[in-house]
């Protein structure tokens, strides 16, 4: 099976930071790759899939890139609403499983 | 408008069975991937498996292979995941999800409320 490992565990940054996530697949995935946000005590949600395609409604301060193995989430300018774990995951059947998580706080 | 709405909060003792539901409206069921997705107590998201309600083709995490069963009625737009015998370690949070709009392998678009498990003796 395949293992998804994000980087940082957790991160604090300030209002107007440049914030980026790592996603390393373990084996290559071609551009199968969603990111999702979960607020706490919040059911997740969808932001990017197919690694930069960007969910409706989701503000364009978030974006997505890489291929095959590396992957990244980058919010452009952090806002106090971004506070939440994003997860990465793979849905490259039969490769289907999430990173364990990256915790995102306001410093 | 898409919807999945689960079962009610379950409190099972050790070795019990149980079988939980999600059903989906607002959309045709029968066209769409729907997956479980396992969050123990301030843990992670644990992709456990999905199953195509169409034809109930379904695919499971070697990690929850054997230890729980997916299914899905067409006739009522339910999906369901069952255990035989509960242990404690089951103890979480369990989300359906529905996966987006196409062909080919999809990301979940659409996500369940979530039905509390307790086991607990």
């Amino acid at each position: 099976d395949i293992q998804m490992t994000q980087s940082p565990s957790s991160l604090s940054a300030s209002v107007g930071d440049r914030v980026t996530i790592t996603c390393r697949a373990s084996q290559g995935i071609s551009n199968f790759l969603a990111w999702y946000q979960q607020k706490p005590g919040k059911v997740p949600k969808l932001l990017i899939y197919a690694t930069s395609t960007l969910q409706s409604g989701v503000p364009s301060r978030f974006s997505g890139s890489g291929s095959g193995t590396d992957f990244t989430l980058t919010i452009s300018s952090l806002q106090p609403e971004d506070v939440a774990t994003y997860y990465c995951q793979s849905y490259y059947d039969p490769l289907w499983a999430f990173g364990q998580g990256t915790k995102v706080e306001i410093k | 408008e898409v919807q999945l709405v689960q079962s009610g909060a379950e409190v099972k003792k050790p070795g019990e069975s149980l079988k939980i539901s999600c059903k989906g409206s607002g959309y045709t069921f029968t066209s769409h991937w729907i997956g479980w997705v396992r969050q123990r107590p301030g843990k992670g998201l644990e992709w456990m498996g999905i199953i195509y309600p169409s034809d109930s083709d379904t695919r499971y995490s070697p990690s929850f292979q054997g230890h729980v069963t997916i299914s899905a009625d067409k006739s009522i737009s339910t999906a369901y995941l069952q255990w035989i015998s509960l242990k404690a370690s089951d103890t979480a949070i369990y989300y359906c999800a529905r996966t987006a709009p196409g062909t080919g392998s999809l990301p979940f678009e659409h996500w369940g409320q979530g039905t509390l498990v307790t086991v607990s003796s």
